[in-house]
């Protein structure tokens, strides 16, 4: 079973500049989320989507950030424009169905710089 | 106080050790319980989840939940160097509102 891709896996761009980020996730998982990891902390929740449409979006900064699932396969996550506290790594995961506890299954994520 | 606690370490134990590694947490809420393992510069892979409280046993790991005290653990036994890593602690409820601890790191010294 293929793992959740993830692209790019490094990006540096300099403040107020646009970047995205694109996730495959497992074939078949209903589930997908994004995530935010600050150095030093835990994985913080931007936005859950299931199948197309969003579950929990109560996290993401809607000012500037956007993400988009269609079909219900892939997924993009844009930043725009971008601010020095955007420096982290994104996190995309997938499950089967996102209902209790069934496992998330994690892509590698994208390392993003703000110069 | 936030949602979920955690001592960030790191924690330095020898080969062999058992380790305990907990979390504490504030929203009653929760039902969810999991454990994550992440390695450097690689993605969290999942390593134990419970509902509710009690306790879950696989090979050298076992998780604990007590959720009248709003705590929840994590053994190791037989520690191995393979075994150092950041250990995440996560919980859930309504299969949402995901919300992950800071991390304990863990050395285990040949």
């Amino acid at each position: 079973e293929a793992g959740v891709a993830q692209s790019p896996r490094y990006k540096i761009i300099e403040k107020r500049q646009s970047v995205a980020f694109w996730c495959n996730p497992i074939s078949g998982h209903a589930t997908l989320y994004w995530y935010q990891q600050i150095l030093g902390q835990g994985p913080k929740l931007l936005i859950q989507f299931q199948n197309n449409g969003v579950v929990d979006d109560s996290q993401l900064p809607k000012d500037r950030f956007s993400a988009e699932r269609l079909k219900g396969v892939d997924s993009t996550l844009k930043i725009q424009p971008a601010k020095l506290e955007d420096s982290a790594v994104y996190l995309c995961a997938s499950s089967s169905s996102g209902r209790g506890a069934e496992p998330q299954h994690f892509g590698d994520g994208t390392r993003l710089s703000i110069l | 106080q936030k949602e979920v606690e955690q001592d960030p370490g790191p924690l330095s134990v020898p080969e062999g050790a058992i380790v305990s590694l907990n979390c504490t947490y504030s929203n009653s809420a929760f039902q969810y319980f999991m454990w994550y393992r992440q390695y450097s510069r690689k993605g969290p892979e999942l390593l134990m989840y419970t509902y509710s409280s009690g306790n879950k046993e696989d090979g050298r790991f076992t998780a604990q939940v007590d959720k009248s005290s709003k705590y929840i653990s994590l053994f190791i036994r037989d520690s191995q160097p393979s075994d150092s890593a950041t250990y995440l602690c996560a919980m859930s409820y309504y299969g949402q509102n995901f919300v992950f601890g800071p991390g304990t790191r863990l050395s285990v010294l040949p």
